[in-house]
């Protein structure tokens, strides 16, 4: 089974600073999805960014990147010029690939706070 | 939006009464999902739909069903609701092309917080 582990239960980072949230995760799997999902105090699960395994860039969406390592089976997440309203919840996600789509749920890891000091 | 509804939103019940959840989208996707949200757990998978009368397991099934009979809704039931089933439920969605978003990713709906007393 696959399992994906956050290790850093909170973060916290001065606004405008950079922050980077870890993620490592296992499968056998060679073709797969990563994603980092945003929880915020409304609860809504909003996604932030979506990487495919068989993608050697790294994806990027405005001040939000990830470090893909697909040896390592690392999945992190750099937010630039940190702002008051990135404070939220943030889970990585995995979910393996199908051809043609699939209906497998996503595997979450358990979430790192993130608080912005103004 | 997604167009993803869950009703109700809040739900106060007593241990040993049957309980329904309902997720209902608006944007026709195949897939739909049932998660729980607990502290220190994430989210786990607890049944996923990928058609209508299609259903299957996921990691925390024990204890609940689900059905589909219509490709809008998605039904998740607690035959008789324990305070272990208290929890926040999220549907998800998933398996339509949309502007801008991969055919594979997943569309929360706002959740549901069940206390069972």
């Amino acid at each position: 089974a696959q399992t994906v582990t956050q290790s850093q239960p909170e973060m916290s980072v001065q606004e405008a600073e950079t922050v980077t949230l870890s993620c490592t995760y296992d499968t056998s799997e060679s073709d797969y999805y990563l994603f980092w999902y945003k929880q915020p105090p409304s609860r809504q699960m909003i996604l932030v960014i979506r990487q495919e395994a068989y993608k050697q860039q790294n994806a990027t969406e405005n001040r939000f990147s990830v470090n893909f390592q697909k040896a390592a089976k690392s999945f992190s997440l750099k937010i630039s010029d940190s702002q008051l309203g990135d404070a939220a919840m943030y889970f990585c996600a995995y979910r393996r690939m199908y051809s043609g789509g699939g209906a497998d749920g996503l595997t979450f890891g358990k979430g790192t706070h993130l608080i912005i000091q103004p | 939006d997604a167009g993803i509804t869950q009703s109700p939103r809040h739900k106060v019940t007593e241990t040993g009464t049957p309980v329904t959840l309902r997720c209902h989208q608006t944007e026709n996707h195949r897939y739909m999902y049932w998660y729980r949200q607990d502290p220190g757990h994430g989210l786990r998978l607890i049944h996923y739909s990928y058609g209508v009368k299609d259903t299957d397991k996921g990691e925390v099934s024990d204890g609940y069903s689900v059905s589909r009979s219509k490709t809008e809704d998605f039904l998740l039931t607690l035959e008789s609701a324990t305070s272990s089933q208290t929890s926040v439920y999220f549907c998800a969605i998933s398996g339509k092309e949309v502007s801008g978003s991969s055919y594979n990713e997943q569309f929360f709906g706002p959740g549901t917080r069940l206390t069972v007393l």
